[in-house]
C-alpha cells in the first residue's frame, strides 16, 4: 500500500503571509495527486488535480508543485478564509490514500 | 446545479447491516467514476471503495473489503454502498463523491450522512 506522509499536521500564520503544506508519497506516484480543502461541518473541496492543476473556480493563490514523490500546496497571500483542514490524496493505479490533514489556522 | 445527496444513516448496533444511497443530478452520471470516502469524528479522511462508469472495475479499502459493497444504478443516477457486519470503528460521516473517468480525484462530493454503530 501506498502511504502518505503529510506536514505539519498544523499550522498558525497571519493574513498575507505564504504557508506551504508538503506530502510524500511512499513510492513514485507519477503526478497522481490532489490537494483538498475541508472546512468544519463541511464536505471536502477539491482545490489542486494532477498534482499542479488548479481546479476551476480556486483562487490562483493556491499553487500544487511535486518534485518527485513530495508534492506541495502553497498559499500566497493567505486569507482569513482559508483557515480549514488540507488534505493530499493519492490515486496512483486504483489505489487511494489520504494525508493525515493540516489544520490552518490564522493569528 | 450538481449534486450528490446522500441518504441512508443513523444508528444501528454493532453487527448489524445498511445501505447507504447517494442521488445524483446535475452531471452526466453515466461518465463519472464515484467513491465511497468517510470520516470518524474529529479525524481525518478514509477512501473506502470505489466503482468505474460501468461498474465494471470495484476497489475496496482493507477496512471494509469482505464487508462492504459498493454498486450503481445508471438509470436512476444512484450509488449505493450496502454494510454488513458493522463494527463501532465504522462510526463516520459517510461521503459519496465523483468525477469524471482517469481524473482519479474526485471533485464533486456530497454533503455527507452520519452513521452511528453502538448497541
Amino acid at each position: 500500500d501506498i502511504q502518505m506522509t503529510q506536514s505539519p499536521s498544523s499550522l498558525s500564520a497571519s493574513v498575507g503571509d505564504t504557508v506551504t503544506i508538503t506530502c510524500r508519497a511512499s513510492q513514485a506516484i507519477r503526478n497522481d495527486l490532489g490537494w483538498y480543502q475541508q472546512k468544519p461541518g463541511k464536505a471536502p473541496e477539491r482545490l489542486i488535480y494532477a498534482a499542479s492543476s488548479l481546479q476551476s473556480g480556486v483562487p490562483s493563490r493556491f499553487r500544487g508543485s511535486q518534485s518527485g514523490t513530495e508534492f506541495t500546496l502553497t498559499i500566497n497571500n493567505l486569507q482569513s478564509e482559508d483557515c480549514a483542514t488540507y488534505y493530499c490524496l493519492q490515486h496512483n493505479n486504483y489505489s487511494w490514500t489520504f494525508g493525515q490533514g493540516t489544520k490552518v489556522e490564522i493569528k | 446545479e450538481v449534486q450528490l445527496v446522500e441518504s441512508g444513516g443513523g444508528l444501528i448496533q454493532p453487527g448489524g447491516s445498511l445501505r447507504l444511497s447517494c442521488a445524483a443530478s446535475g452531471f452526466t452520471f453515466t461518465t463519472d467514476e464515484m467513491f465511497w470516502v468517510r470520516q470518524a469524528p474529529g479525524k481525518g479522511l478514509e477512501w473506502i471503495s470505489y466503482i468505474s462508469p460501468s461498474g465494471s472495475k470495484i476497489f475496496y479499502a482493507d477496512s471494509v473489503r469482505g464487508r462492504f459493497t459498493i454498486s450503481r444504478d445508471n438509470a436512476q443516477k444512484s450509488l449505493f454502498l450496502h454494510m454488513g457486519s458493522l463494527r463501532a470503528d465504522d462510526t463516520a460521516v459517510y461521503y459519496c463523491a465523483g468525477g469524471i473517468e482517469y481524473t482519479g480525484s474526485p471533485e464533486r462530493w456530497g454533503q455527507g450522512t452520519l452513521l452511528t454503530v453502538s448497541s
